[in-house]
């Protein structure tokens, strides 16, 4: 058990709808990552955030936001949903996520399906 | 930009066999190395990495890595392969100020009895 935990497990919606994706970090981490397992793409970074703050971008679709909260979980939400959206989505955490290395933790992922 | 190969998408193995699982990567300067492993329902949890110094490093698990620049590959290793070792390996570059990871596609370890 890494400590970061991610709400639901499994989400099946359908296209066109939105869905809001949880993660609380591991007690003490300030970083917050998000990431896409696909098996078209397989893992892709999508976001990072760090103490509030927009860290640093990756693929991540203009349909597709986060945010973090000051109790710093997070929560990626993804709108106008496509078939091709279904994938793993998997959080990360960390202590820091400036300047020097902090090893990511991941969360055990949330499977979305989209019909 | 970076990136990272995996040539084997599976590798079978029978248990109490060695293992290399191979990684090679594409960056202009000194990379940031990782191995991870993502056991099936699991995240990803990191084996080991290599930023700089000593090429040859040691994991958890049993796990080793090599660095070699001039083939530009990142080798993992284990002597003796345990059944408990299935399970989806990723090799992953960083770089510069970036210690976030750019994944491979992965190679799907099967570990016969």
């Amino acid at each position: 058990d890494s400590g970061v935990t991610q709400t639901p497990k499994h989400l099946i919606t359908a296209t066109g709808q939105r869905v809001t994706l949880r993660c609380s970090p591991r007690s003490g981490d300030l970083s917050v990552y998000w990431y896409q397992q696909s098996l078209d793409q397989g893992l892709q970074f999508l976001i990072q955030y760090y103490n509030g703050e927009e860290r640093a971008k990756g693929n991540i679709l203009e349909r597709f936001s986060a945010q973090q909260f000051p109790d710093l979980h997070s929560e990626l939400n993804l709108s106008s949903l496509e078939l091709g959206d279904s994938a793993l989505y998997f959080c990360a955490s960390s202590v820091s996520g400036r300047g020097t290395y902090n090893e990511q933790f991941f969360g055990p992922g949330t499977r979305l399906t989209v019909l | 930009a970076q990136s990272v190969t995996q040539p084997d998408i599976h590798i079978t193995v029978s248990e109490g066999a060695s293992l290399e699982l191979r990684c090679n990567y594409s960056y202009g300067a000194t990379p940031y190395l990782f191995w991870y492993v993502q056991s099936p329902g699991q995240g990803l949890q990191l084996l080991l990495k290599y930023f700089s110094g000593d090429t040859l490093v040691q994991g958890i698990k049993g796990f080793e890595a090599e660095f070699k620049r001039s083939q530009s590959s990142f080798n993992l290793r284990k002597p003796s392969v345990h059944w408990s070792d299935a399970a989806e390996y990723f090799c992953a570059v960083g770089s510069g100020g970036s210690y976030i990871p750019t994944f491979g596609r992965g190679t799907s370890l099967i570990v016969h009895p």
